[in-house]
């Protein structure tokens, strides 16, 4: 049964503050990584799907890394603003493959004040 | 840019009442998904279609939860007889590679009373 934490719970940092928050797994059979940023009344957005250990991914401010081997997945978001204040989710599938099935974490709520 | 569009937002039902929960997927993805999120657990699966078919489902998807997908567009979550804990947030989720990201509705919460 695929296992995936998240930490910390919640977290509060003020505008233009530099954060990251933590995805861990097994890292026995490891097929994919997902990360979602859900806002408050929308649907939870794909932000990346990562599958090679050491993989590196950017998207405007947030990037994230991947380590497979040590099992964890971090998440960097630069300069933060009020408009990244969400719940981030990670996920992984654990159904022998790398789609299918996704296991969430409990989630990370960032708010981020002005 | 495409979405995955659930009806209703928000269904309060009786116990022992049926509800289907509806969704659209994305036109050309070929995966979908249920998920729900009691409130103040993790989100958790319940069931992927693939295929005009259920290829895999979890333990919560009992005889009581069907799916269908009747006419190409809708994918449907019926639940028999509604229980008190099956009161969640339910998405449905679409995708078109197995190695993208899931593409989510926005959600039904489910009240029943």
């Amino acid at each position: 049964i695929l296992n995936v934490e998240q930490s910390p719970q919640s977290l509060h940092v003020q505008e233009g503050d530099s954060t990251n928050f933590t995805c861990s797994f097994p890292s026995s059979n490891f097929y994919a990584l997902h990360w979602y940023r859900w806002e408050t009344a929308k649907s939870p957005e794909a932000l990346f799907v990562m599958t090679l250990n050491g993989d590196e991914k950017k998207k405007g401010r947030i990037s994230a890394t991947l380590n497979t081997k040590e099992g964890y997945s971090y998440l960097y978001i630069k300069g933060s603003q009020p408009e990244d204040s969400a719940t981030y989710l990670c996920a992984g599938p654990s159904g022998g493959t790398s789609y299918g099935k996704l296991t969430f974490g409990q989630g990370t709520i960032l708010t981020v004040h002005p | 840019e495409p979405e995955v569009t659930q009806t209703p937002s928000h269904q309060v039902t009786q116990m022992g009442q049926e509800v289907i929960l509806r969704c659209v997927p994305i036109s050309n993805h070929l995966y979908f998904y249920w998920y729900r999120q009691i409130l103040g657990q993790k989100v958790e699966f319940l069931v992927s279609f693939y295929n005009n078919e259920i290829s895999e489902k979890s333990e919560i998807f009992d005889d009581q939860f069907s799916v269908e997908r009747p006419d190409g567009s809708n994918f449907t979550l019926k639940i028999r007889s509604t229980k008190l804990e099956d009161s969640a947030m339910y998405f449905c989720a679409s995708n078109t590679d197995r190695d993208y990201g899931y593409t989510f509705g926005s959600g039904t919460r489910l009240t029943v009373v």
